[in-house]
């Protein structure tokens, strides 16, 4: 199995919205709805922010959505905050219950 | 409230076995969630390594099945893995994770700080 790819960079101006894809196959993403996003700040563990595509754990802002189409998933940032500058990750579910990670995104905001 | 603390040697030489601990406080590791290794290189992603069920089922990941173990004390509240033959491409932070399953794998909800573990 290979590792989902994600763009290595997304940037945007505080206000602004950004989005940041993570592509599978019709193996892992296509094929289940099991997708799940990660903040991670430098020095710092991963934070889960999303599940099952489109689900925000408690305490996540709503500036932060997800979707999914066909073997390509995606993370939407709305109203870009300083704090929201990180490293991103998906991960998703994939037969033989294995969990594959993206190879990440930064997340630069201007 | 629940938390995972990795523990082990923090230097490993190479062809050796890296060991470490998760040790889960505030909850137990008895109930229906997969515990986790998830490891990140120096300046690189995360990998996932592989998860163990109350049960002692495993799911390890097919590039790294042949050198991994992951194991469950219960007694203690604890889970462990244990890299043999290790190299420098082992070097890496390690993370336990708690991956929630309800009835499907959801994500990992929750994280220890993380171990740097250098092979050398």
């Amino acid at each position: 199995q290979s590792a989902l790819t994600q763009p290595a960079s997304v940037s945007g101006s505080p206000g602004q919205s950004i989005n940041i894809s993570c592509t599978g196959t019709s193996g892992d993403i296509g094929a289940y709805n099991l997708v799940s996003w990660y903040q991670q700040h430098p020095g710092r563990a991963p934070k889960f922010i999303m599940f099952e595509v489109n689900k925000r754990p408690a305490g996540i802002s709503g500036r932060f959505s997800g979707s999914k189409s066909g073997d390509t998933a995606s993370l939407t940032i709305t109203g870009l905050q300083p704090e929201d500058e990180a490293d991103y990750y998906c991960c998703s579910y994939a037969p033989g219950s294995l969990s594959l990670f993206g190879g990440g995104t930064k997340l630069t905001v201007l | 409230q629940v938390q995972l603390q990795e523990s082990g040697p923090g230097l490993v030489k190479p062809s050796e076995t890296l060991s470490l601990t998760c040790t889960v406080s505030g909850g137990s590791v008895i109930n229906n969630n997969w515990w986790s290794w998830v490891r990140q290189p120096p300046g690189k992603g995360l990998e996932w390594i592989g998860e163990i069920y109350l049960s002692g089922s495993t799911n390890y990941n097919p590039s790294l099945k042949s050198r991994v173990t992951i194991s469950m004390d219960k007694s203690k509240n604890q889970f462990s893995l244990n890299l043999n033959s290790v190299t420098a491409a082992d070097t890496a932070v390690y993370y336990c994770a708690r991956l929630v399953v309800v009835p499907f794998p959801n994500g990992f909800d929750l994280w220890g700080q993380g171990a740097l573990v250098t092979v050398s």
